[in-house]
């Protein structure tokens, strides 16, 4: 079955440069969350998407942002980054179904490790 | 705000041996819950969920969880774990009457299995 896809799978980076992660979701997927994993930590959710629109804000910098687009991929776009900025990003995807997104399932891409030097 | 608590942080076993990671979550309505595995390098994948009906779950790989409301438990079983469970474990929780709600994490509970 079709999963959810990341890329880059691994980044390099200066301080103060920018970075992109894209996120294609599982077909017919219609949301997409992205959270981000430091080293020994649980994920943390950054922002989430619903058909397009932002539906819920966690604890993403102002110096990131986020779109998703008209084919349900999405991007974050990270600027300015600094050194604790070095994470596993994660995005996953789900289908609000036909319960209204009451047994929402999100599956989780193999993620885009980020590393800030 | 809602909180998921693993008070295991480290666990070491034996192969054979019978595992349970516990997981309590704070929230007073009704929540959807989720254990995810990450094994060494990669990324989170779903072992079993509980959104209602029976509050015993089976999972993916010969795990089991069971639904306790009353304790607001939810914790992770196997009978006899095997080396190639080595991973961490992710208890995880959401209301289920919002929609695109994004997952609450425990702090995870890392499994070691030993031979």
């Amino acid at each position: 079955a079709a999963g959810v896809i990341q890329s880059p799978r691994h980044l390099i980076k200066e301080k103060r440069e920018t970075a992109t992660l894209k996120c294609y979701p599982i077909p017919r997927h219609d949301t997409v969350y992205w959270y981000q994993q430091g080293p020994g930590q649980d994920p943390q959710f950054l922002i989430s998407f619903y058909e397009k629109m932002q539906s819920d804000k966690g604890s993403i910098p102002d110096r990131f942002s986020a779109q998703q687009f008209s084919d349900y991929h999405s991007e974050l776009n990270m600027s300015s980054l600094e050194l604790g900025d070095s994470a596993l990003y994660f995005c996953a995807s789900s289908q609000m179904g036909t319960s209204g997104g009451y047994q929402e399932t999100q599956y989780f891409g193999p993620g885009t490790r980020l590393l800030v030097l | 705000a809602q909180s998921v608590s693993q008070h295991n942080h480290h666990v070491i076993l034996s192969e054979a041996a019978s595992l349970e990671l516990g997981c309590n979550y704070s929230y007073g309505g009704t929540v959807n819950l989720f254990w995810y595995v990450q094994y060494p390098g990669q990324h989170l994948q779903l072992l079993l969920k509980y959104f209602s009906g029976d509050p015993l779950v089976k999972g993916i790989k010969g795990f089991e969880a069971e639904f306790i409301k009353s304790k607001f438990s939810f914790n992770l079983r196997k009978p006899s774990v095997q080396w190639s469970d080595t991973a961490e474990y992710f208890c995880a929780v959401s209301p289920p009457f919002s929609g695109n709600t994004p997952l609450v994490f425990g702090k995870g509970t890392r499994l070691s299995v030993i031979a």
